[in-house]
């Protein structure tokens, strides 16, 4: 079974300024996948970020990058020069290993993050 | 990224009535989607797996009679609430993957639908 664990509720952060989401993991797989996904209040889910477990580097996209540390099990989600659109709810998110069809994801409990002006 | 249409996006609707919910990838085709559940403030709950040409896959806890998921098509998939109750209301979320992204298993995700069951 696969487990994420978000432990900050919530976050905030100064405009322009960087902030660390922290998520830890839980998994007996040797392969899968780790995601960040942004739900502003409009509900719909956002793809931010992706991480795979052989990934020998760190994923960046944007202003996105995963701090992926395998040994400690974690993949937090840091956002450089944050902006007021950045305000969101983060979630934290693992997949199974790779297969020929979708799998689903688990979801950690989300982090509730405003940005102040 | 890829584009996930969900429809509609709030509905209210009387206890005892039927609701449908449709979620679509516009852009590329889907043999399977999923469809989540989340209450508010907390996280998404998977509800089923929809599979193209066959029969949803349910997760425990999950009534298949109550949550009636049809998958028609590669571009389709359906989520119906019968005889809904107040306590089916919630925020339900489909999403899908793209062929080229089922090595990493990428999800996207419609915008949601709002159920509110009076």
């Amino acid at each position: 079974a696969q487990k994420i664990t978000q432990t900050q509720p919530g976050m905030f952060v100064q405009e322009k300024e960087a902030v660390t989401l922290d998520c830890t993991y839980d998994t007996s797989d040797q392969s899968y996948g780790l995601f960040w996904y942004k739900q502003p209040s409009s509900g719909e889910m956002i793809f931010l970020i992706y991480q795979g477990s052989y990934d020998e580097q760190n994923a960046t996209e944007g202003r996105y990058s995963l701090n992926f540390q395998k040994a400690r099990k974690s993949a937090n989600l840091v956002i450089s020069a944050s902006q007021l659109g950045d305000s969101a709810m983060y979630f934290c998110a693992m997949g199974p290993p790779r297969s020929g069809s979708a799998r689903q994801l688990t979801f950690g409990s989300g982090t509730q993050l405003t940005v102040l002006p | 990224g890829a584009v996930v249409s969900q429809h509609p996006s709030r509905v209210i609707c009387k206890s005892g009535t039927s609701v449908k919910i449709e979620c679509r990838s516009l852009d590329f085709q889907a043999t399977t989607m999923f469809w989540y559940r989340q209450f508010p403030k907390q996280s998404l709950m998977l509800m089923a797996t929809s599979n193209e040409g066959s029969k949803a896959t349910y997760e425990q806890g999950v009534e298949k009679d109550k949550f009636l998921i049809n998958h028609a098509s590669l571009t389709l998939s359906t989520l119906t609430v019968t005889s809904a109750h107040p306590e089916d209301s919630s925020f339900y979320i489909c999403s899908a993957s793209r062929l080229e992204d089922l090595a990493k298993n990428i999800q996207y995700f419609g915008a949601g639908t709002r159920l509110s069951v009076l």
